[in-house]
């Protein structure tokens, strides 16, 4: 069965740096996501993507935040001077069409900031 | 606003006994529901879901939910436990019609002792 590929499964960095976050949606999957997981809290949605523009996010995604789909097959997540609250497991998702459609999640990466 | 409430954060049960997640719903419309499961070190895999056909809803390794509008409530059994199952449990409901964006429940960890 087709999975979600997030790479890598745990990355560490330190505050101010930039990270991205890299993820290979199912191939003919057309609407991505991520979501983020802080330790001991609920999974909480970041961003959601379709047609090369982000259709909705919140507010927890701010300015640092951003995502690209630069080629057909990649969908990332860059943060661009991380802090320590956002050591994390995010996690991206996909779906092929809205409905009924349940999402696809990758295994998720585990971002520690320090 | 949707939104969904776990009832328990921890359950344990021994093996071969039966399983019981409570999840209560909170939507303005018909919603579709989700189980997602987390084992440690994995992503979220999907148990099962609701989209306003059967109310009786099977999903894999023997779990199933039941959709009880007149009490908004959507919760996970299985009538034998297995070691295997020893996981985070998500209840999950997605904001619109479409798949667009889930609200996460707080999760309920299930402990099955031998």
């Amino acid at each position: 069965e087709p999975e979600v590929t997030q790479t890598p499964s745990h990355q560490v960095t330190q505050m101010g740096q930039e990270v991205i976050l890299h993820c290979v949606p199912i191939s003919n999957h057309l609407y991505f996501y991520w979501y983020r997981q802080i330790l001991g809290q609920k999974v909480e949605f970041l961003v959601s993507f379709y047609n090369n523009e982000i259709s909705e996010k919140s507010e927890i995604f701010d300015d640092q935040f951003s995502v690209e789909r630069p080629d057909g097959s990649n969908f990332t997540l860059k943060i661009r001077s991380t802090k320590l609250e956002d050591s994390a497991m995010y996690f991206c998702a996909s779906v092929g069409q809205l409905g009924n459609s349940p999402l696809h999640f990758g295994n998720g990466t585990r971002l520690t900031v320090t | 606003a949707q939104s969904v409430t776990q009832l328990d954060s921890h359950v344990s049960v021994s093996e071969g006994t039966p399983v019981l997640l409570r999840c209560n719903y909170s939507s303005s419309y018909s919603p579709s529901l989700f189980w997602y499961v987390q084992h440690p070190n994995k992503g979220l895999q999907l148990l099962l879901k609701y989209t306003s056909a059967a109310t009786l809803v099977k999903g894999i390794n023997g779990f199933e939910a039941e959709f009880k509008k007149s009490e908004t409530s959507f919760h996970l059994t299985k009538p034998s436990a297995h070691m295997s199952d020893a996981a985070e449990y998500f209840c999950v409901v997605s904001v619109t019609y479409n798949t667009d964006k889930l609200i996460f429940g707080t999760g309920t960890r299930l402990q099955v002792f031998p």
